[in-house]
């Protein structure tokens, strides 16, 4: 089991907006930036945002993240159907002195 | 442009042992926390250990704590992973990736990836 956790999948239609939500508690969300990355099959993991809410150069604003307590949130506006990949959160964890990956949640466009 | 490459990832039988190397180009290696990340076949990501610029500070998941080894060489622009003691659990694929200057900055750059399989 994950520290972080987040819904095993997701889905949505071309043009919805859809969230991906990642909980944690108080010594790792709680306490720390989180951050998000979109995994294509077969390749590496590429930033999708950091410290929370922000977008590295070329990530489009379709993309957002937030974050409310103990728990931190992904938004994809506009869906598009090369967005269908997995996304992972992680953080710091305070407690365990490591940084800690969500269970990644994989993201089907119907 | 800035790249990672790992290379020294292979078959190993139970107990025994492997290192990956990963070289960087296209920034300046030595002003980074690097850090190796894991991906066992179909399954999540996992942290597996952070080393600083200086190699003062060194951080390891509690999965491979005490049997693996992370270093760097920054004359040469490289990270180390010294994997012994290998179980099957630790079959999966080994990213190298960048952080900041702090423990705290994201991995913003990742290798593509070396593939580990623990199996007699």
């Amino acid at each position: 089991q994950s520290v972080l956790t987040q819904p095993p999948s997701a889905s949505g239609t071309p043009g919805q907006r859809v969230a991906i939500s990642c909980s944690g508690s108080g010594s790792n969300i709680g306490s720390n930036h989180v951050h998000w990355y979109q995994q294509l099959p077969g390749t590496a993991p590429k930033l999708l945002i950091y410290r929370t809410h922000l977008r590295p150069s070329g990530v489009p604003e379709r993309f957002s993240g937030s974050k409310s307590g103990t728990s931190a949130s992904l938004a994809i506006s506009g869906l598009r159907s090369e967005d269908e990949a997995d996304f992972y959160c992680v953080t710091w964890d305070d407690s365990l002195s490591a940084w800690m990956f969500g269970g990644g949640t994989k993201l089907t466009v119907l | 442009q800035v790249q990672l490459v790992e290379s020294g990832g292979g078959l190993v039988k139970p107990g025994g042992s492997l290192r990956l190397s990963c070289v960087a180009s296209g920034f300046s290696f030595s002003d980074y926390y690097m850090s190796w990340i894991r991906q066992a076949p179909g399954k999540g990501l996992e942290w597996v250990s952070y080393v600083n610029m200086r190699s003062t500070y060194i951080k390891y998941g509690e999965s491979v704590q005490g049997r693996f080894t992370i270093s760097r060489d920054n004359a040469k622009n490289s990270l180390f992973l010294q994997m012994n003691s290998l179980r099957a659990e630790d079959t999966a694929v080994y990213y190298c990736a960048r952080g900041g200057t702090s423990f705290l900055d994201v991995f913003d750059i990742w290798g593509q990836g070396t593939m580990v399989t623990v199996s007699s």
